[in-house]
């Protein structure tokens, strides 16, 4: 079955410290992949995308994302994350080709301590 | 203009009563969602409209009606919900290419509905 798994529920860094979030899918060929993040009560915001070309893909807030199509995943990282990255982060696909629908998985919340 | 705004933030109403809310982009998107979020779930998508037809409903229940009366505008009407039914209701919208979907999404904040 196709899927989108983000296998961490909740990370909690430091200030300061380097991030990484993960992200699996698992379809029959390579969707396009979306990051978002969505702080306390307010919308989805888009943090970068993966189309096709270069696997390294930059986005807003300093994120980046590589897709490994050998692996199946779209992670996100942060050099160094600041106390108002914490918010709740998306891993989305969609079927190039397919409906406009986008899969989203669970999500994974980040907690930075000070 | 790179927003998409939703009215209101927040909802309260019973049962029996009927409320819309309402989304707005000015981005030229012609492609629009209505999207459900429960507390620690992702979004779930609700509706979708390509130019101002309705192209994807996912078997939602009849007592959400929503509606496109233009390019820029999205309502989403309720009508005798239930206590369940209280989430986040997020819009979003999508720029088209060549008639096909880009499938980047730009939502709204969305409007926090109560149901008592």
């Amino acid at each position: 079955a196709q899927s989108v798994t983000q296998p961490d529920i909740h990370i909690t860094v430091s200030e300061g410290a380097s991030l990484e979030l993960r992200c699996n899918y698992s379809y029959g060929a390579t969707p396009y992949l979306f990051w978002y993040v969505q702080s306390p009560g307010q919308g989805l915001q888009l943090l970068l995308k993966y189309f096709s070309g270069d696997t390294l893909v930059q986005g807003i807030k300093g994120f980046e994302a590589e897709f490994k199509r050998s692996q199946s995943s779209f992670n996100l990282r942060k050099p160094s994350v600041h106390w108002s990255d914490a918010a709740e982060y998306f891993c989305a696909v969609a079927i190039p080709g397919g409906s406009e629908k986008l899969v989203f998985g669970k999500g994974t919340k980040l907690t930075v301590n000070p | 203009d790179t927003e998409v705004t939703q009215t209101p933030k927040h909802l309260v109403m019973g049962m029996t009563n009927k409320k819309s809310l309402k989304c707005e982009q000015h981005m030229g998107h012609r492609a629009m969602y209505w999207y459900k979020q429960k507390a620690k779930k992702p979004p779930e998508l609700m509706f979708v409209y390509s130019y101002e037809k309705l192209s994807i409903n996912e078997s939602v229940p009849s007592r959400f009606s929503p509606e496109c009366p233009n390019s820029s505008l999205l309502n989403l009407h309720l009508h005798a919900l239930q206590p369940e039914d209280s989430a986040l209701y997020l819009c979003a919208s999508s720029p088209l290419r060549g008639g096909q979907s880009s499938y980047e999404q730009y939502f709204g904040p969305g409007t926090r509905l109560t149901v008592t």
